[in-house]
């Protein structure tokens, strides 16, 4: 079965720092794998996304994020966090064969201090 | 395009009674899904539709749990009848089939308590 896992709980990071959110998956076949945040009281919100193709994809709000096959990663990053980037983080992967969910991981609480 | 609508934002009940939550997914999309979010299990995928039809409720709790979506723009999350444990914040979700790499697009949630 496809699983996405998120090991750190809340990440902290100095406002202006890099910032790195880790993923790692485990899929039968070749993934399809997304970030989403969410903002407290709020939706989860699409950030980007990884198909096929260039292992560095860019999204929203300056994040990217890298694919790496051999270690089966796809951690999100930031070459310079802002405070308003605080919120909670979200792996996920497509589940394989003829379905269509996603599975999500347990989220990671980034924290961007001042 | 407005997003994902729900309805109500935030819901306050008294154990036993029904619940219904709403969702409009965004115009066009044909996959339409259900979530439910607590600090205990996370995120938990209850029941999806594709073109009005389930295709899986394996996520649905128990029978007290039951999802319609009469048509394309709109969606029903019933729990009769409610229980404590059933307080959670509650997502619906769409995506486009057509053209699509499978992004799903959630709405602002409904915050369920039950007394």
């Amino acid at each position: 079965a496809q699983s996405v896992a998120q090991p750190e709980d809340q990440v902290n990071v100095a406002e202006g720092n890099p910032l790195t959110v880790k993923c790692t998956y485990s899929v039968s076949g070749n993934p399809y794998l997304f970030w989403y945040v969410q903002y407290p009281n709020r939706g989860l919100q699409f950030l980007l996304k990884y198909i096929t193709g260039d292992n560095l994809v860019k999204g929203s709000y300056g994040f990217e994020a890298e694919f790496n096959k051999s270690q089966t990663s796809f951690h999100l990053k930031k070459p310079s966090a802002l405070v308003s980037d605080s919120a909670l983080y979200f792996c996920a992967v497509r589940d394989g064969g003829a379905t269509n969910k996603l599975i999500f991981g347990t989220g990671t609480l980034l924290a961007v201090q001042p | 395009d407005a997003g994902v609508i729900q309805s109500p934002r935030h819901e306050v009940t008294e154990m036993g009674q029904e619940v219904t939550l709403r969702c409009k997914p965004i115009s066009g999309h044909d996959y339409l899904f259900w979530y439910r979010q607590t600090m205990m299990r996370g995120l938990e995928l209850l029941i999806y539709f594709n073109n009005n039809v389930p295709i899986d409720d394996s996520g649905m709790p128990e029978d007290r749990f039951s999802a319609k979506m009469p048509n394309a723009s709109f969606s029903t999350l019933k729990i009769q009848p409610s229980e404590p444990r059933d307080s959670a914040v509650y997502f619906c979700a769409s995506r486009r089939s057509q053209g699509s790499t499978d992004t799903q697009y959630f709405g602002p949630g409904t915050r369920l308590t039950v007394l």
